[in-house]
C-alpha cells in the first residue's frame, strides 16, 4: 500500500510568492519522521526539512515551513518568496519502523515545481 | 572530499555488458542504500546495507548484484540488463541509531544508467 501521496504531478508559481506543496501519508506507528527532499535537474536529493511525529511546533528551515496536521495525516511543504532557483522536483518522505522492524525512507511520487519570473 | 560520491556520472551499456556503480561516503555513516528512479515513478528502494551487512533486497533482479566492502563503499554490480532497467540510480547513506528516526538520508548525486 501506497504511505507518501502527493497529488500535485506539477505546480507553477510567480517568482517571489509563497507555495504550498502537499503530502499525505499512512502509517499506523505513533512514531515516524517526515522529510522533504529538493531534486534539481542535477539529479541529487537535497534534504529540506524534517518533521517528528512527536514534534509539536511545525518544523521551519529559512525559507521552507512543514505544515504538520498529525490528525490528518498531512505534511505539506510551505515555501515562501519563491526564487528561480526552487524550480525543481519536491518529494514527501516518510520514516517509520516497517513489518520487519527497518527503518526504510519511503517517498512519494514527487511534485514538479516550475517558478516563473 | 565530503557527502556521498557516486561515479561514473553517466553510463550507456549494452545488454551483454558487464558494469559497475561506485558510491562512496565520507560522513562515517553506517547504512547506505540503492535507490532506482525511472520516469514518472517514485523512488524504489533496491538494497540497504548496515554495517557492511545487506538488510534488504527489495525483489530486486539477479542481474543487480550489490557490494558493499566496507561502511564507506557501496558498489553496484550490473550485467545482462534490459533497456527498461534505464534509469537515474541514487546512492544515499545515513546514521543509523536504533530506532532513532529523524535521521534522513544523505544522497549522492546519481548515475544516469542508458541501457542499449
Amino acid at each position: 500500500a501506497q504511505k507518501i501521496t502527493q497529488t500535485q504531478p506539477g505546480m507553477f508559481v510567480q517568482e517571489k510568492e509563497a507555495v504550498t506543496l502537499d503530502c499525505t501519508y499512512d502509517t499506523s506507528d505513533q512514531s515516524y519522521g517526515l522529510f522533504w527532499y529538493k531534486q534539481p535537474s542535477s539529479g541529487e536529493m537535497i534534504f529540506l526539512i524534517y518533521q517528528g511525529s512527536y514534534d509539536e511546533q511545525n518544523a521551519t528551515e529559512g525559507r521552507y515551513s512543514l505544515n504538520f496536521q498529525k490528525a490528518r495525516k498531512s505534511a505539506n511543504l510551505v515555501i515562501s518568496a519563491s526564487q528561480l532557483g526552487d524550480s525543481a522536483m519536491y518529494f514527501c518522505a516518510m520514516r517509520d519502523v516497517e513489518e520487519d522492524s527497518s527503518y526504510k525512507l519511503i517517498f512519494g511520487s514527487g511534485t514538479r515545481l516550475l517558478v516563473r519570473p | 572530499e565530503t557527502g556521498v560520491t557516486q561515479t561514473p556520472r553517466h553510463l550507456v551499456m549494452g545488454m551483454t555488458n558487464k558494469k559497475s556503480l561506485k558510491c562512496e561516503q565520507h560522513l562515517g555513516h553506517n547504512a547506505m542504500y540503492w535507490y532506482k528512479q525511472s520516469a514518472k515513478k517514485p523512488l524504489e528502494l533496491m538494497f540497504v546495507y548496515n554495517f557492511k551487512e545487506q538488510t534488504e533486497n527489495n525483489s530486486v533482479p539477479s542481474r543487480f548484484s550489490p557490494e558493499c566492502p566496507n561502511s564507506s563503499h557501496l558498489f553496484l554490480h550490473l550485467h545482462t540488463l534490459q533497456p527498461e532497467d534505464s534509469a537515474l540510480y541514487l546512492c544515499a547513506s545515513s546514521q543509523d541509531r536504533g530506532g532513532i528516526l529523524n535521521y534522513g538520508y544523505t544522497f549522492g548525486s546519481g548515475t544516469r544508467l542508458t541501457v542499449v
